[in-house]
C-alpha cells in the first residue's frame, strides 16, 4: 500500500498570500489529522477530519482551515500568511477512529 | 507540549544501548507511541504500547510503561549510526478523537 502523500513538498510564499496544502491518506483510511511543526512550538495539532466532518480543532486562528473530500483526501488552507506560519505541515491518516496515525513526509512552507 | 516531558538530547556510542525517556501528566491514554523523525522527513511510527501493558519488545526496541509514575521509555539495543534522529513520544486521549499529544522530541546522536 502506498503511504500518506502530501503535495507540494516545498513552498515559498510571501506575507499576505494564501496557500493550500493537500494530503492523500493511505487507501482505505478515513481519518486525516493535520499538525504544524516548528522549532519553537514543536508539534501542534491543527484539526482532524473523519468522513468529511471536522471532529476536532486545535488552538489556531481562523486563518487556518481545512476540509475533507468524499475520497478522504484532505486540504488545508492558510489565508493572509504571516512569517510565523513558516513550518513543516504534517498530515496523518488512520483507518478509523481509534487507531494508529501514519504520517506523510510533510509540506515545508516558507513565508518571506 | 506541556503535558509531556522529554529530555532534549542524548548521545551514545555505536553498539551501546540508548534509553529515551518520557513523562506525562494525563493518564487517560489508550495507546502510547514512539515516532522517529530523520532530518527533512515526516514522522515514522516506530512502535506503540497499549495502556494496559507494561512492556513491549519489537526486535531492537523495548518499550516500558510505568503507569504509576506516568513514565514511558524506549530502549534501543545495539544502537547504530542510522538510529541518529529525533524521537517523539506521543499519546492519545480518550476525550479527543484523532489527536495525538507529542513531547518536544529527543535528539539522539550516535557516535561511531
Amino acid at each position: 500500500k502506498a503511504g500518506v502523500t502530501q503535495t507540494p513538498r516545498y513552498l515559498i510564499k510571501t506575507r499576505g498570500q494564501q496557500v493550500t496544502l493537500s494530503c492523500s491518506p493511505i487507501s482505505g483510511h478515513r481519518s486525516v489529522s493535520w499538525y504544524q511543526q516548528t522549532p519553537g512550538q514543536g508539534l501542534q495539532f491543527l484539526f482532524e477530519y473523519f468522513s468529511e466532518t471536522q471532529r476536532n480543532k486545535g488552538n489556531f486562528p481562523g486563518r487556518f482551515s481545512g476540509r475533507q473530500f468524499s475520497n478522504s483526501r484532505s486540504e488545508m488552507n492558510v489565508s493572509t500568511l504571516e512569517l510565523g506560519d513558516s513550518a513543516l505541515y504534517l498530515c496523518a491518516s488512520t483507518p478509523g477512529e481509534w487507531e494508529t496515525q501514519y504520517f506523510g513526509p510533510g509540506t515545508r512552507l516558507l513565508v518571506l | 507540549g506541556e503535558d509531556v516531558e522529554q529530555s532534549l538530547f542524548l548521545s551514545v556510542r555505536e553498539g551501546d544501548s540508548s534509553v529515551i525517556n518520557c513523562t506525562y501528566t494525563d493518564s487517560s491514554s489508550t495507546y502510547l507511541y514512539w515516532y522517529k523523525q530523520e532530518p527533512g522527513a515526516g514522522l515514522q511510527l516506530l512502535t506503540y504500547i497499549f495502556s494496559n501493558m507494561d512492556m513491549k519488545q519489537d526486535q531492537r526496541l523495548t518499550v516500558l510503561l510505568n503507569k504509576k509514575d506516568k513514565h514511558l521509555s524506549l530502549r534501543i539495543a545495539d544502537t547504530q549510526t542510522g538510529d541518529s534522529a529525533i524521537y517523539f513520544c506521543a499519546f492519545d486521549r480518550g476525550s479527543t478523537l484523532g489527536r495525538l499529544y507529542f513531547g518536544r522530541g529527543t535528539q539522539l546522536t550516535v557516535w561511531p
